[in-house]
């Protein structure tokens, strides 16, 4: 089945605990992206990786950091999470020929206290 | 003292009639819309996207409406069941790469 899997999909963590979110998926798409979203606020882009190895900053990427090492691997690291940080995040990939088909994961909702 | 979540805007619509859910956009230059569908604890799903050199498009059961002298878009749902029930937002291209302007969404209640 096509599909894209985070892990953890809830976690409950302590300001300035580093942590990993997994994110993979299966479809061999070349472009992945990180969201997160907020009540009232929409989602919002945090980093996106056109493909191996490159990586490019959202619209909210302060407090975030990414790699792409792997073509089916997009982890999203928080080195040092603040309350601020608490939201439902979600990553997503599409295949490079429909920019705007994004298949999204189901979601993990994190809470920093 | 309480306090009071954010709520969505709510459409309630019995099961078997037309649903219409609206969007409203603020850059008349932007040149792609699409609706995504988010079901409770799952993520956005593509339902249907649209360029400004259309005004109408249909897919499965939906239709898309754009509206560009108002800057207005409505994804309308044929014969609504209960499976439709979920958070419904547009999007639209923001300049020329490929970034999206979300929408908060719309909360569609679908009841028998």
């Amino acid at each position: 089945e096509a599909q894209v899997t985070q892990n953890p999909r809830y976690l409950i963590t302590v300001t300035g605990k580093k942590l990993t979110v997994t994110c993979s998926q299966n479809m061999n798409h070349e472009y992945m992206s990180w969201y997160r979203q907020d009540p009232g606020l929409g989602l919002r882009q945090i980093y996106y990786s056109m493909n191996v190895e490159v990586t490019d900053k959202g619209d909210v990427p302060e407090g975030y950091k990414v790699s792409r090492k792997e073509k089916r691997n997009f982890p999203l690291i928080l080195e040092s999470p603040s309350p601020n940080q608490t939201s439902l995040y979600f990553c997503a990939s599409r295949e490079t020929g429909r920019p705007y088909e994004q298949y999204f994961g189901p979601g993990t909702r994190l809470t920093v206290t | 003292g309480e306090s009071v979540g954010l709520h969505l805007p709510t459409l309630s619509v019995q099961e078997g009639d037309n649903s219409i859910i609206n969007c409203a956009y603020s850059n008349s230059a932007s040149d792609y819309f699409i609706w995504y569908k988010q079901e409770s604890g799952k993520g956005p799903q593509f339902i249907i996207d649209i360029r400004s050199n259309m005004d109408k498009r249909q897919g499965q059961r939906v239709t898309v409406l754009l509206n560009k002298t108002v800057k207005h878009l409505s994804l309308q749902i044929a014969a609504t069941q209960p499976g439709d029930s979920a958070v419904y937002f547009c999007a639209e291209r923001r300049g020329s790469g490929y970034a999206l302007n979300f929408g908060k969404g719309t909360s569609l209640l679908v009841t028998p």
